[in-house]
């Protein structure tokens, strides 16, 4: 079974830019999660979503950031304008919410560099 | 959430048990422990939880203390694959919401 994708890998570009990072969630997972991973901040939690709603975004940084999940099937982390100091990696994770735990599952990560 | 406290590194001879200690000591009743752990470069991986009883899966064990103020995560026979940041969290219910510390960098060796 696919995992979580995430999209692109590895991305590029010069401050000022916007950016946009994708993911699609495992099938059926109802839970999506954006975290950011730097040396000096370690891994943070931005924002997650219930059923496509935004539950707690209160990790998001600032404006400069938002996240949407149109479906049940895709999420967009949307930086503009970018900084260097947005350079990290960028993880979405996927988990199925209900009553007994169900963990959550990571993709590979999108590696932005903003020069 | 309760914080946790792990040591920064622990090293692990390949084949023998590999105990990664975890104290919560303000941990609440309602309250899980939570282990995840991340390889070089890829995403955390989930390995185990648990309330109160101790917990056994494929991955590992986790001990729980009787006053669940600390825990150890145990994998039985390390290998060079286990080597990885492992992180201990505590959280509520679900646990929609995961904070994570920074970990113990556990190397497994030859």
């Amino acid at each position: 079974d696919a995992g979580v994708i995430q999209s692109p890998r590895h991305e590029v570009t010069e401050m000022g830019q916007e950016v946009t990072l994708r993911c699609k969630p495992i099938s059926g997972h109802n839970s999506l999660f954006w975290y950011r991973q730097t040396m000096m901040r370690g891994l943070e939690l931005l924002i997650y979503f219930n059923n496509n709603v935004p539950i707690d975004d209160s990790g998001m940084p600032e404006d400069r950031f938002s996240a949407k999940m149109p479906n049940a099937s895709f999420s967009t982390l949307k930086i503009q304008p970018s900084e260097p100091r947005d350079s990290a990696v960028y993880f979405c994770a996927s988990s199925l919410a209900g009553i007994a735990y169900q963990p959550q599952h990571f993709g590979d990560g999108t590696r932005l560099s903003i020069l | 959430d309760a914080k946790t406290t792990q040591p920064p590194s622990m090293d692990c001879a390949e084949g023998r048990a590999a105990n990664l200690p975890c104290n919560h000591s303000t941990i609440s009743g309602n309250e899980y422990v939570y282990w995840y752990r991340q390889i070089h470069s890829q995403g955390p991986q989930y390995i185990i939880h648990g309330l109160k009883n101790n917990e056994t899966n494929e991955m590992a064990s986790l001990i729980i203390t009787e006053d669940r103020k600390s825990s150890t995560l145990i994998l039985p026979h390390a290998t060079l694959r286990d080597t990885a940041v492992y992180y201990c969290i505590v959280s509520r219910g679900t646990a929609s919401k995961l904070t994570f510390g920074t970990g113990t960098r556990l190397q497994v060796t030859l």
